[in-house]
């Protein structure tokens, strides 16, 4: 069945470092893969989303994610971590043939000043 | 304007009582849904409807009723409340297109069971 694997529940990086947030999906065949963001008491807010036209897919906020199929990863990326990037990221995938959409179990992200 | 919107925000309510969220959309999208999000923020997919249809039932106490009067609309009944049931619920759509739509997301009924 097709999935998605954050790993890394929580994830801490000084204010102007490198976020990298990690996502693996499980799938035969090609994936419809989001990243999603929730502040606090918000609802879900799509970053980005990989729609095969390009590997690099650029999103909202600054975001960036690459679809590696040798390594059935969608790592979410930011050059420069601002305070306001704390939040809950999520990745998600369609599931083929399907109205389904199924989430990974999130990534708290921590900003430090 | 909102794109989805839910109704109410939160909600407390005592065990054994049976209480309504309201959602509406105004994107023009077919089909919507219902997550549930626990306190450790897994999101797990309840139900869906495309224009009316009842799509996708997940393994959901029958507790739980969806009703979706059109395509625009999508509400979840419960009845005999739970603590369990105590959580953040949240509607979302998605046009029918493209396989690679994504959800939009309302900003969530937190309903806690006393």
């Amino acid at each position: 069945a097709q999935s998605v694997t954050q790993l890394g529940s929580h994830v801490s990086v000084s204010e102007g470092a490198l976020v990298l947030l990690r996502c693996n999906y499980s799938s035969s065949v090609p994936p419809y893969l989001f990243w999603y963001v929730q502040y606090p008491n918000q609802g879900l807010q799509l970053l980005l989303k990989y729609t095969s036209a390009a590997t690099l897919v650029k999103g909202i906020n600054g975001f960036e994610a690459e679809f590696k199929k040798s390594e059935t990863s969608f790592h979410l990326t930011k050059p420069s971590a601002h305070m306001s990037d704390a939040a809950e990221y999520f990745c998600a995938v369609r599931i083929s043939g399907t109205y389904k959409y199924i989430f990974g179990t999130g990534t708290r992200l921590k900003v430090l000043a | 304007d909102t794109a989805v919107s839910q109704t109410p925000k939160y909600l407390v309510t005592q065990m054994g009582n049976d209480k309504s969220i309201k959602c509406e959309q105004n994107l023009g999208h077919d089909t919507m849904y219902w997550y549930k999000q626990d306190s450790k923020k897994f999101l797990k997919i309840m139900f869906s409807y495309n224009n009316k249809e009842l799509i996708i039932n997940e393994t959901v106490p029958n507790r739980f009723s969806p009703k979706s009067p059109d395509k625009a609309h999508l509400n979840l009944h419960i009845n005999s409340l739970e603590l369990g049931d105590s959580a953040v619920y949240f509607c979302a759509s998605s046009p029918q297109g493209a396989y690679n739509s994504p959800l939009h997301f309302g900003n969530g009924t937190r309903l806690t069971v006393t």
